[in-house]
């Protein structure tokens, strides 16, 4: 059982290049999430789904964008790479039934724009 | 709003000894709190959570934490430590919106990196 799956797991960008961050899992999850993770910062939420189809805001979605076409992946994208946005992005999923249910966690991409 | 701060952003501890990892919240609603900790180069795993019930919350690898509503704590415990705790550790809360849904959204404290001497 893979879990969540997180492609590539580095990258380096160029100040104005695009990418996707690619994000699957094969727990038939409802709920997936993306973070970002800066040094001392703790995780912040970039962006959520609650299913196909449906994607939401959460805390720093500046500079992002998600789209949710199946249950299984959930790909972040970055238009206009920024220096800002040098950081480690975790993507996640949990069972809807409960939502008390824990986060499964990939294993995260590591980002640098220089 | 819900938010959470850990006391302390390294923590560091001889192997043997008892490790304590300090996490208050601020929740509006009855919150549901969670510990999760990192390895290196790795994602985070759920170590215990406290929903409703019971405060003495027992997780893997030996770890517990209580919740302590007057307090507003959720600390994390582990009578004695091992080599193989060294890791970050993460407390979170869970987001209530308004209308009282959730999605399983969390909001993450700072962390707190655990070091262990031998």
């Amino acid at each position: 059982n893979a879990g969540v799956t997180q492609t590539p797991k580095f990258r380096i960008l160029k100040i104005g290049q695009s990418m996707t961050l690619q994000c699957t899992q094969d727990m038939n999850h409802n709920y997936m999430y993306w973070y970002r993770q800066d040094p001392g910062m703790g995780l912040k939420l970039i962006y959520y789904s609650v299913g196909a189809g449906i994607t939401d805001k959460g805390e720093v979605p500046n500079g992002y964008n998600v789209s949710r076409s199946t249950t299984e992946d959930f790909p972040l994208r970055l238009e206009l790479a920024a220096p800002s946005q040098t950081s480690v992005y975790f993507c996640a999923s949990s069972y809807p039934a409960d939502s008390n249910q824990p986060q499964h966690f990939g294993d995260g991409t590591r980002l640098s724009i220089l | 709003a819900q938010s959470v701060t850990q006391l302390g952003s390294h923590v560091s501890v001889s192997e043997g000894a008892l490790v304590l990892l300090r996490c208050n919240y601020s929740s509006s609603v009855p919150p549901y709190l969670f510990w999760y900790v990192q390895y290196p180069n790795q994602g985070l795993q759920l170590l215990l959570k406290y929903t409703t019930g019971a405060t003495l919350v027992k997780g893997i690898n030996g770890f517990e934490a209580e919740f302590k509503k007057s307090e507003t704590s959720f600390h994390l415990t582990k009578p004695s430590a091992h080599m193989s705790d060294a890791a970050e550790y993460f407390c979170a809360v869970r987001i209530d919106n308004a209308g009282g849904t959730s999605y399983g959204k969390l909001t993450f404290g700072q962390g707190t990196i655990l070091t262990v001497h031998p």
